[in-house]
């Protein structure tokens, strides 16, 4: 079955490391999104790519990093100056099939910096 | 004002009553989705429409284009219905902008 795969599910870190949240996805996509969600707000846009090798700021980029080296890999690195990273944190993927686009969502990281 | 509204944040029912969710938004679309979050976080797209009506199963999705309106039903609603549901709006440029979710329970 095709999806996209987010590990670990829960994460834990001390203030001050860096910490890269893994997203695979086997469905053959362009295009890849990282969002943020926090409790009572939608989903924002941190980073994303449509392409490999090429991506994107999206709304609240500050203190992220991401790198697109395969198309199926789209890693995400919260780094020590993000100031409030706590958050669930979401991948997904568009793509494109013959009767149009199909949007596919991750099961999530919940990510809790002490 | 936040891009995408949805009314109610939360909403409790009784098993079998029949459920509307609204989403409002503001700015031109190609496309909207209905998203369903359970518990453990993960997302699942129930519906993507950009006009008309669509029906799956017991979930009746509508949209109104002119008057920038959506709304999600759930009929004949059941405790595993319980879940938020999140209205998104694909901007042209293909940019997703979510709404902040509508927490629904229904109780048995």
């Amino acid at each position: 079955d095709g999806g996209i795969t987010q590990s670990p599910k829960y994460l834990f870190r001390k203030e001050g490391q860096n910490v890269t949240l893994s997203c695979e996805q086997n469905l053959n996509h362009d295009a890849m999104y990282w969002y943020r969600q926090d409790p009572g707000q939608g989903l924002r846009l941190i980073y994303y790519s449509q392409i490999v090798n090429d991506f994107q700021k999206g709304d609240i980029a500050e203190g992220y990093s991401v790198s697109r080296e395969k198309k199926e890999s789209f890693p995400l690195t919260v780094t020590s100056a993000q100031k409030n990273p706590t958050a669930f944190y979401l991948c997904a993927s568009r793509g494109w099939t013959g009767s149009g686009t199909e949007q596919y969502f991750g099961p999530g990281t919940r990510l809790t910096v002490t | 004002k936040n891009e995408v509204e949805q009314s109610p944040q939360n909403l409790t029912a009784q098993e079998g009553e029949f459920i509307t969710i609204n989403c409002s938004y503001s700015v031109g679309i190609s496309a909207l989705h209905w998203l369903q979050q359970h518990p453990g976080g993960g997302i699942v797209s129930l519906f993507m429409l950009s006009s008309g009506k669509k029906k799956h199963g017991r979930l009746i999705a509508t949209i109104n284009i002119q008057e920038k309106h959506s709304s999600l039903h759930i009929t004949a609603s059941h405790p595993r219905d319980s879940a938020v549901y999140i209205c998104a709006v694909m901007e042209y440029g293909n940019k997703l902008v979510f709404g902040a979710g509508t927490i629904l329970r229904v109780k048995s």
